[in-house]
């Protein structure tokens, strides 16, 4: 079966770094993606990865290891508005999107 | 630029009504989704479209119905409305690479919030 994991909620500090991981198992692989979203809103698209290695993005980095079926991605700085659910999704053989749940992250001052 | 565009945004159902959400784009997208999202569970795939005229089943697609007689068009229909209906919609559109591939860049509507009672 298709299956993509990450942590339910996190909390971290206004200025610090937080590191929000993605592990997958899907049929096939065309890329895994990462997409914001606010409370009561829509997704919107964050990064891609396709190719082994770090994608920097100003404050946003993703890295991706293909053998290890793994995703990070890295948020810098962190201020009150990156308070949002985090959504890894991968790209499978069939180029549909596989989401995980998403992950909630917390911004205390 | 509008974007992607759904209509309603709200609306309250009794059980065994029906009902059509309509999506609209218009960026000149090839593919579009409906999807639905439940608390704790993600996005989960309706139906989906590659193109004007065709449509395709997703994870979760009984009780529902689709048709995109359109390209910037995707209509979602409820045929019997059932409590287990009751969720957050949303539409979304995606463009192919230039090798004809879905690109994964979804670009998302505002979202359609159901209740069915």
């Amino acid at each position: 079966g298709q299956n993509i994991d990450q942590p339910t909620e996190m909390t971290a500090t206004e200025g610090a770094i937080v590191q929000i991981n993605c592990t997958y198992q899907t049929s096939g692989f065309n890329g895994l993606f990462w997409y914001q979203q606010h409370a009561g809103e829509a997704p919107t698209f964050l990064s891609y990865n396709v190719l082994d290695g770090l994608e920097e993005k100003g404050r946003f980095s993703s890295f991706l290891s293909r053998s290890k079926g793994y995703s990070y991605l890295l948020l810098k700085e962190l201020q009150m508005k990156d308070s949002a659910s985090y959504l890894c999704a991968v790209m499978d053989s069939n180029y549909q999107l596989i989401w995980g749940a998403g992950t909630k992250l917390i911004i205390k001052p | 630029n509008a974007g992607v565009t759904q209509t309603p945004k709200f609306r309250v159902l009794k059980t065994g009504q029906s009902m059509t959400l309509l999506c609209a784009q218009d960026m000149n997208h090839e593919y579009m989704y409906w999807y639905r999202q439940d608390p704790g569970m993600g996005l989960r795939l309706i139906h989906y479209s590659v193109g004007e005229g065709t449509t395709a089943k997703g994870e979760v697609p009984d009780g529902y119905n689709v048709s995109r007689l359109k390209k910037q068009n995707f209509l979602l229909g409820l045929e019997s409305a059932a409590p287990s209906q009751t969720s957050v919609y949303f539409c979304a559109s995606s463009y192919s690479s230039s090798g004809g591939k879905n690109t994964g860049e979804l670009f998302f509507g505002e979202g359609s919030r159901l209740t069915v009672l």
